[in-house]
């Protein structure tokens, strides 16, 4: 069974600094989708990067980026020069490629922003 | 307007209480999900559906039935609400082209 392990339960950065998130997951499969999603203490859920695993380049969106390491099956966010509106839970998810589409998630990691 | 919405944004009820939660989309999607949110927990799935006639149990569908009555809305029941039905509820609808999820604000359930 497929699982996501974000091994940080909270993370602090100073504004204008950068912070990198991990994320690992396990699957078998070779063909699927990872995902960052942040939750503001709005608790939406916002998309923030979206990355499809036949792609070897890293998807960048504005100040978000991810390191994407296939064979490691590593899956980090970094957020560069950190602002106040950063501060959030971010989830990382997997979603295997094909019609069975759930997505499951990782634990989060609580980002503080420091100013 | 907001593309996924939820009905009702917060509720407090009773153990034994029978509850609906209703979630609309106006995106046009065909998949529709329901996930809890727990403290330390992430989300996790309780039901999701492909269209109006195929309805799948998720992870954690034990205590909750879902209603698919168009393809705008998907509805969450709990037939009698227990305590540790506690929790944040969210509605999602999936585009099968990006295969990117969106979810609807959120319900807050406390049951006492």
């Amino acid at each position: 069974a497929q699982t996501v392990t974000q091994s940080q339960p909270e993370m602090s950065v100073q504004e204008a600094e950068t912070v990198t998130l991990s994320c690992t997951y396990d699957t078998s499969e070779s063909d699927y989708y990872l995902f960052w999603y942040k939750q503001p203490p709005s608790r939406q859920m916002i998309l923030v990067i979206r990355q499809e695993a036949y792609k070897q380049q890293n998807a960048t969106e504005n100040r978000f980026s991810v390191n994407f390491q296939k064979a490691a099956k590593s899956f980090s966010l970094k957020i560069s020069d950190s602002q106040l509106g950063d501060a959030a839970m971010y989830f990382c998810a997997y979603r295997r490629r094909g019609r069975d589409d759930k997505i499951i998630f990782g634990k989060g990691t609580r980002l503080h922003i420091l100013p | 307007d907001a593309d996924v919405t939820q009905t009702p944004r917060n509720r407090i009820t009773k153990t034994g209480k029978r509850i609906m939660l209703e979630c609309s989309q106006t995106k046009g999607h065909d998949r529709m999900y329901w996930y809890r949110q727990d403290p330390g927990l992430g989300l996790q799935l309780i039901y999701y559906s492909f269209d109006v006639k195929d309805i799948n149990k998720g992870e954690i569908s034990d205590g909750y039935s879902v209603s698919r009555q168009a393809q705008a809305k998907f509805s969450l029941s709990l037939e009698s609400a227990i305590p540790n039905q506690t929790a944040l509820y969210f509605c999602a609808t999936s585009d099968p082209g990006r295969d990117t999820q969106y979810f609807g604000p959120g319900t807050r359930l406390t049951v006492l």
